[in-house]
């Protein structure tokens, strides 16, 4: 089973900062099958993006993503004060066994 | 507009049992895989289970497997979850999430979710 490990666990900034997110994937993440969410609280995850790199349907351009085998980066381009939140990635496929393994979370928080 | 809205949460006794249940709209379910995915108190996402379009694959976390069963009504455009023998750990919110076409376990649309709590 792939276990995936985000840093940091908190990250601090402030509006307008760029924010870089890691995951890294102790084994080769297969086709990049790579996503990322956002969760604010008290709400469910939406998806930001998939595939490692694109972004899914009404995500603003300031968030990309990118990597490709077992390291792998969400970036923020300037925070806007609704991006303040708790980021996900998630290894995916079709196949046993990839099981939708999630990371264990990056919280952003306004510095 | 997708909307996914589940429902038959609550408090259960350990050992006891309950059946979630998610209402599907604006959209073909019938066209769609669907997950449940659960988040405990404070922690992280941990997907559960997935059923294919037809029924005909169904996968769990090993987590659940034995005590749970996932099933589907397309007719009634509904997802189920039968959680049996429930335990402790199964507290959390529990999340109806739709699979991305063609992707396998990657959730594009999520319902606001359900709390169970299991205590006696």
């Amino acid at each position: 089973e792939i276990v995936l490990t985000q840093s940091p666990g908190t990250l601090s900034l402030s509006p307008g900062e760029r924010a870089t997110l890691s995951c890294r994937a102790s084994q080769s993440v297969s086709s990049s099958y790579l996503a990322w969410y956002q969760q604010k609280p008290g709400q469910a995850p939406r998806l930001l993006i998939y595939g490692a790199s694109s972004r899914a349907t009404g995500i603003p351009d300031r968030f990309s993503g990118s990597g490709s085998g077992t390291d792998f980066t969400l970036t923020i381009s300037r925070l806007e004060p609704e991006d303040f939140a708790v980021y996900y990635c998630q290894q995916y496929g079709s196949s046993p066994p990839a099981r939708g393994t999630f990371g264990q979370g990056t919280k952003v928080e306004i510095k | 507009e997708v909307q996914l809205v589940e429902s038959g949460g609550g408090l259960v006794q350990p050992g006891g049992s309950l059946r979630l249940s998610c209402a599907a709209s604006g959209f073909t379910f019938s066209s769609y895989s669907m997950n449940w995915v659960r988040q405990a108190p404070g922690k992280g996402l941990e997907w559960v289970s997935y059923i294919s379009s037809s029924s005909s694959t169904i996968y769990y976390a090993d987590s659940v497997k034995g005590r749970f069963t996932i099933s589907r009504d397309n007719a009634k455009n509904s997802l189920y979850l039968q959680m049996n023998s429930l335990r402790d750990e199964d507290t959390a919110v529990y999340y109806c999430a739709r699979d991305r076409p063609g992707s396998g376990l990657l959730f594009d649309y999520w319902g606001q979710g359900t709390l169970v709590t299991v205590s006696s």
